[in-house]
């Protein structure tokens, strides 16, 4: 495996819940990120952490709320989401910030919005 | 804006065959990156090829860059069905990466 892992697997939620996805690397990596994944889209870059610093938001709508408490642990908060954001929610890890790194994938979380 | 453009959007070829994938991006690069998916699941690094590169190998993979053409390929020998899979590129714009939509190739016994 490589080394991140994301909890749950699947999740289905509905629009009024408050959840939270959970992502743990255990490569000793500085960066971490959260992608979305829709069918026959490109991956969407939601948020990018480096040395624990929130260094990227790309204009994700504010019912998601990331947060990360130590190098190691990333976590999605989710809030009152709507039935669009459905999708498969990825978390990464590189060695530093930046796309000269390979990134390193978790399995995914399938979110499913009712 | 999307940058890697992946072609074709799916291949389905027999087993022991040979598979082509190409990606396409519109502005200048520092690197480039293979990624594969498997059904539902995360990504795997496959290859990263700088832009001062033109071809590099790893196992039964072959990547092409051609900075002048603003294009790569992936190829993929003597394809097993363990290889299919959805095939991303990945390009770098601003220290992150712009991703492709993929290929999605299946591998027919």
């Amino acid at each position: 495996e490589t080394g991140v892992t994301q909890t749950p697997r699947h999740l289905v939620m509905g629009m009024t819940n408050k959840k939270s996805l959970k992502c743990e690397q255990h490569l000793g990596h500085n960066a971490m990120y959260w992608y979305k994944q829709s069918a026959k889209k490109p991956l969407e870059l939601m948020f990018v952490y480096s040395l624990e610093e929130r260094v990227e938001n790309n204009s994700v709508p504010s019912r998601f709320s990331p947060e990360c408490p130590n190098s190691s642990h990333l976590f999605l908060h989710l809030h009152t989401l709507q039935p669009e954001d459905s999708a498969l929610y990825l978390c990464a890890s590189s060695q530093f910030r930046g796309s000269r790194n390979e990134q390193f994938f978790g399995p995914g979380t399938r979110l499913t919005v009712l | 804006s999307q940058q890697g453009e992946e072609d074709p959007q799916a291949l389905s070829i027999q087993e022991g065959e040979n598979a082509t994938m190409n990606c396409s991006y519109k502005t200048s690069i520092n690197n480039l990156q293979w990624y594969r998916q498997n059904s539902g699941r995360g990504l795997v690094h496959l290859i990263l090829i700088r832009s001062n590169e033109r071809e590099k190998h790893s196992g039964r993979l072959r990547v092409t860059l051609d900075t002048s053409k603003k294009s790569s390929s992936l190829l993929i020998t003597a394809s097993r069905a363990a290889d299919t899979a959805s095939y991303f590129c990945a390009t770098d714009s601003n220290y992150q990466l712009i991703w492709g939509a993929g290929t999605k190739l299946i591998i027919k016994p």
